[in-house]
């Protein structure tokens, strides 16, 4: 398997410009998960989904973050307008379904990440 | 709600020489258990994981952690470390039918020679 792959590694945009970053879990992953990870923040949840469907989004920060996952390998998160202070990077991690207390449960397994930079 | 608290921001340590990185939870109930590494510029890869059971667990690149309930600590260690070790340690927290894992702010390990 080729593991969660993130696009695109790296962008740089002007601010006020639409961002969107795109993540393909791993077959067979039900669960798919948005992080952002920066120096001040560390890693923050965002958002996550099981079957395609959004649990949770209480992390997503305001309304010019939204996410989608219109079907189980493919998910997509967009920023508009974006902000300078949206620089960051953002991971996609994606895990299995729950066992019940087996050593499958909670496990992520990561993407390398987008990094974005907004001027 | 669920914390973890890495109280090294960075540690410095000699090729060769042994390692421990703190790690500290808050969680009411019985907590699941990581540790991640994240070299520069990639993703976090799993390091070991403690759900039940002995409470020294064993992981990949020789590293092990000890799970200490008493002390709501979750340490990890290497008897000697590489070179190859020198990245960002995350140490994370995550429960059953708690599907959120909140991660620590991490511990950057540099390695001197």
């Amino acid at each position: 398997d080729a593991g969660v792959i993130q696009s695109p590694r790296h962008e740089v945009t002007e601010m006020g410009q639409e961002v969107t970053l795109r993540c393909k879990p791993i077959s067979g992953h039900d669960y798919l998960f948005w992080y952002r990870q920066t120096m001040m923040r560390g890693l923050e949840l965002l958002i996550y989904f099981n079957n395609n469907v959004p649990i949770d989004d209480s992390g997503m920060p305001e309304d010019r973050f939204s996410a989608k996952m219109p079907n189980a390998s493919f998910s997509t998160l967009k920023i508009q307008p974006s902000e300078p202070r949206d620089s960051a990077v953002y991971f996609c991690a994606s895990r299995g379904p729950r066992d019940t207390f087996s050593s499958g449960a909670n496990v992520l397994t990561f993407g390398a990440g987008s990094r974005l930079t907004v001027l | 709600a669920q914390s973890v608290t890495q109280p090294d921001i960075h540690i410095t340590v000699s090729e060769g020489a042994s390692l421990e990185l703190r790690c500290n939870y808050s969680y009411g109930a019985t907590p699941y258990l990581f540790w991640y590494v994240q070299s520069p510029g990639q993703g976090l890869q799993l390091l070991l994981k403690y759900f039940s059971g002995d409470t020294l667990v064993q992981g990949i690149k020789g590293f092990e952690a000890e799970f200490k309930r008493s002390q709501s600590s979750f340490n990890l260690r290497k008897p000697s470390v590489h070179w190859s070790d020198a990245a960002e340690y995350f140490c994370a927290v995550g429960a059953r039918g708690n599907e959120k894992l909140t991660f620590g702010t991490g511990t950057r390990l540099t390695i001197i020679p």
